[in-house]
């Protein structure tokens, strides 16, 4: 059983082009989150959600689009993709509780390449 | 600004070595501590976390912290090829774990 799976794996498309990444997990954790990791292999947060309700939002374009339907899922939808959102998307979830609570969980990735 | 730097190598060392890794952080709130090992191609996985002053072994591995310091480190003991990775420190206050940009270990046969 994947604990935290994203799909899809690998996705390839033209600049300008509206797509979708899906995120699921089943550790029962209450925060969920959306990092980027660059060619330079750089790891930065996105998003991160509490129990559906967003808590932060970095300084990403406004063509990221977090949805959380429930504290299970976490999707990412992308408008108008341009060159430089090609990179690795990973979704990752954990516990809020104590302090070894934020320990961060992640998902396979998603490899997007925009063309 | 929280910041998490490492050195981005990459660090080599033979089979059989102590690879020594090492973070540091400008946060001196910062709580919980984190090795994360990312094969090329993979996420990244949790190796071990630490949140106390002191040493904390698993295996082959050793988490090292200093807070007044600031620093954090990874020991690998009898290094194996199969290590050869990038290793990421994160690191916590209250809340969202920063990462460093990674550490590239190489262990050559």
């Amino acid at each position: 059983d994947t604990a935290v799976s994203q799909t899809p794996k690998y996705l390839v498309t033209q600049m300008g082009n509206d797509k979708s990444i899906k995120c699921e997990q089943n550790l029962g954790h209450d925060t969920m989150y959306w990092y980027k990791q660059d060619s330079k292999k750089f790891l930065k947060i996105m998003f991160s959600y509490n129990n559906k309700e967003l808590i932060i939002n970095e300084t990403v374009p406004n063509r990221f689009s977090p949805k959380s339907p429930d504290k299970a899922h976490l999707n990412l939808h992308i408008n108008s993709l341009e060159l430089g959102d090609s990179a690795v998307y990973f979704c990752a979830s954990s516990h809020t509780q104590g302090l070894t609570g934020n320990t961060i969980y992640f998902g396979e990735g998603s490899w997007l390449t925009v063309v | 600004q929280k910041e998490v730097e490492q050195n981005s190598g990459p660090l080599s060392v033979p089979e059989g070595a102590i690879a020594s890794l090492n973070c540091t952080y400008s946060d001196r709130g910062s709580q919980s501590f984190f090795w994360y090992r990312q094969y090329s191609g993979k996420s990244p996985e949790l190796i071990m976390f630490i949140y106390s002053n002191g040493d904390k072994e698993d295996g082959r591995f050793t988490a090292q912290l200093n807070k007044a310091s600031q620093y954090v480190s990874l020991l690998i003991r009898d290094s194996q090829p199969s290590d050869s990775a990038t290793y990421l420190c994160a690191v916590s206050g209250s809340y969202i774990p920063t990462f460093g940009r990674g550490t590239s270990l190489i262990v050559h046969p």
